[in-house]
C-alpha cells in the first residue's frame, strides 16, 4: 500500500466550476500537508500548506485536512483554463529532515 | 529572486552509458534535494543535502547513482551505468530550512530518456 494515494484523473470540468481534489494517506505521523501545482514540462510550485487539521483559504483556493480520516482536500473556486495542470499533494512527518512524500498527482483540465 | 537552475533540460543516452545533471539552488538555501519523477507518478526523493552533508539517501540506488554537493552550493547527480528504467525527469529543489512547512522550490528538471 502506498503511503499517499491520489486519483490520477484526468478530471475535466467547465470554466467556472468548483473543483475538488483529494488525497488519502496511511501514516498518522504526517503533520505537514502541502499542495503543489505542476504545469507541463515545468517543476512543481507550492500552492498551499497546512499544519495538522483544519482549513486554510488563499484566494480561490481552500485546503482542508482531516487527520481523523487521514484525508486532505484542495478546492478551487471559479476554475479557469489557466488552472489546467497536475496537482500534487505532499506531506511530511516532522520538523527536521523528514522527507516530503508526494502523491501521484491529479491531472485537471478546465474547459473554456 | 532567481529560481533553481538545472541543466541540461533534455538528455538522451543509451543504456549502460553514464550521464550527469547539474543544479544551482536559490541563493541562501541550505537544503538541496534531488527527486526522480517517472511519467504518471509523483516525485520520489533520491537524496537530501543539508549544506554539503547528506541527510537522507535511503532511496538512492547507490550501485549506479551518486551525488555530491561541493562547498554547500551547486550539486551534481550522476548515473553510471544507466538502465532503461532510469528514464524520468530529475528534479532539483532547494529550501531555506529542512523540515516542517519549509517550502521546496523546484527547478524545471532534466528529462532523461534511456534507449
Amino acid at each position: 500500500q502506498k503511503e499517499v494515494e491520489q486519483d490520477p484523473g484526468p478530471l475535466s470540468v467547465p470554466e467556472g466550476a468548483i473543483v475538488s481534489l483529494n488525497c488519502t494517506y496511511s501514516n498518522s505521523a504526517f503533520q505537514y500537508f502541502m499542495w503543489y501545482r505542476q504545469y507541463s514540462r515545468k517543476g512543481p510550485e507550492l500552492l498551499m500548506y497546512t499544519y495538522s487539521s483544519g482549513n486554510k483559504e488563499d484566494g480561490r483556493f481552500t485546503a482542508q485536512v482531516d487527520k481523523s480520516s487521514k484525508y486532505i482536500s484542495l478546492f478551487i473556486r471559479d476554475s479557469q483554463p489557466s488552472d489546467s495542470a497536475t496537482y500534487l499533494c505532499a506531506m511530511r512527518k516532522g520538523e527536521y529532515g523528514n522527507k516530503l512524500v508526494f502523491g501521484a498527482g491529479t491531472i485537471l483540465r478546465v474547459k473554456s | 529572486e532567481a529560481g533553481v537552475a538545472q541543466s541540461p533540460r533534455y538528455k538522451i543516452i543509451e543504456k549502460r552509458q553514464s550521464v550527469a545533471f547539474w543544479c544551482n539552488p536559490i541563493s541562501g538555501h541550505a537544503t538541496l534535494y534531488w527527486y526522480q519523477q517517472i511519467l504518471g507518478q509523483g516525485p520520489k526523493l533520491l537524496i537530501q543535502f543539508q549544506n554539503n552533508g547528506v541527510v537522507d539517501d535511503s532511496q538512492l540506488p547507490k550501485d549506479r547513482f551518486s551525488a555530491e554537493r561541493l562547498k554547500g552550493v551547486d550539486s551534481t547527480l550522476k548515473i553510471q551505468p544507466a538502465k532503461l528504467e532510469d528514464s524520468a525527469v530529475y528534479l532539483c529543489a532547494s529550501s531555506f530550512g529542512q523540515g516542517g512547512n519549509s517550502p521546496l522550490h523546484f527547478g524545471n528538471g532534466t528529462r532523461l530518456t534511456v534507449t
